[in-house]
């Protein structure tokens, strides 16, 4: 497989449930993304992770966790989500080279997160 | 605040002429601006990028101007195909932040046969 890889691309769950997200990228990059798309809104970054260590956390509720085991996998833990947690959530990785060029990142097709 | 903001949020255009998709920001920090398009139950894919000190920057059918003094830059589609009727976002990092994208609220063209 190459590229951004996001399982599962739909997820139903209760207000108490517990799930998990996952990403894998094949493309060799050293940071990966975790953005979230609600409608009408901002894609809204939540979580960076740079070389397996989490540089960025933009003021996400605990009831969300990330993960990044190795370079190359991203989890997000999702646990006592809330309704309006329901939106489309988006894992990116890249190869970020400091100041020398724009950080493209590369997208995965997201997982569709509906919380009744 | 947004920083990054598109506010047309939708754009019809007659094939085989110009689309023009317009993107304004606030941070004058932003040194990298990006566009990125997204069909329907897929991720965005990058199209184009510019640094803060060129003005244009030209891909085949996708030319993205840059005006640092109006805080403005525009995705210019030459000639439009309807193939190219996605969301389109416009993006922008400050260096120093780890080259995090901010992102505007999309603008959706819509190209007509």
């Amino acid at each position: 497989e190459t590229g951004v890889t996001q399982t599962p691309r739909h997820l139903v769950m209760g207000m108490t449930n517990k799930k998990s997200l996952k990403c894998e990228q094949h493309l060799g990059h050293n940071a990966m993304y975790w953005y979230k798309q609600s409608a009408k809104k901002p894609l809204e970054l939540m979580f960076v992770y740079s070389l397996e260590e989490r540089v960025e956390n933009n003021s996400v509720p605990s009831r969300f966790s990330p993960e990044c085991p190795n370079s190359s996998h991203l989890f997000l833990h999702l646990h006592t989500l809330q309704p309006e947690d329901s939106a489309l959530y988006l894992c990116a990785s890249s190869h970020f080279r400091g100041r020398s060029g724009a950080n493209v990142l590369t997208f995965g097709a997201g997982s569709r997160l509906t919380v009744l | 605040d947004q920083q990054v903001k598109q506010n047309s949020p939708s754009l019809s255009v007659q094939e085989g002429r110009i689309s023009i998709l317009n993107c304004d920001y606030t941070n004058s920090m932003f040194d990298y601006f990006l566009w990125y398009k997204k069909y329907p139950a897929e991720g965005p894919t990058f199209l184009i990028s510019i640094s803060s000190i060129k003005d244009k920057n030209e891909d085949g059918r996708f030319t993205v101007f840059l005006n640092k003094s109006a805080k403005h830059l525009s995705l210019h589609i030459v000639p439009s195909q309807p193939g190219d009727s996605a969301v389109y976002f416009c993006a922008a990092s400050a260096g120093g932040s780890q080259g995090n994208l901010i992102f505007g609220k999309g603008t959706k063209l819509s190209v007509k046969p």
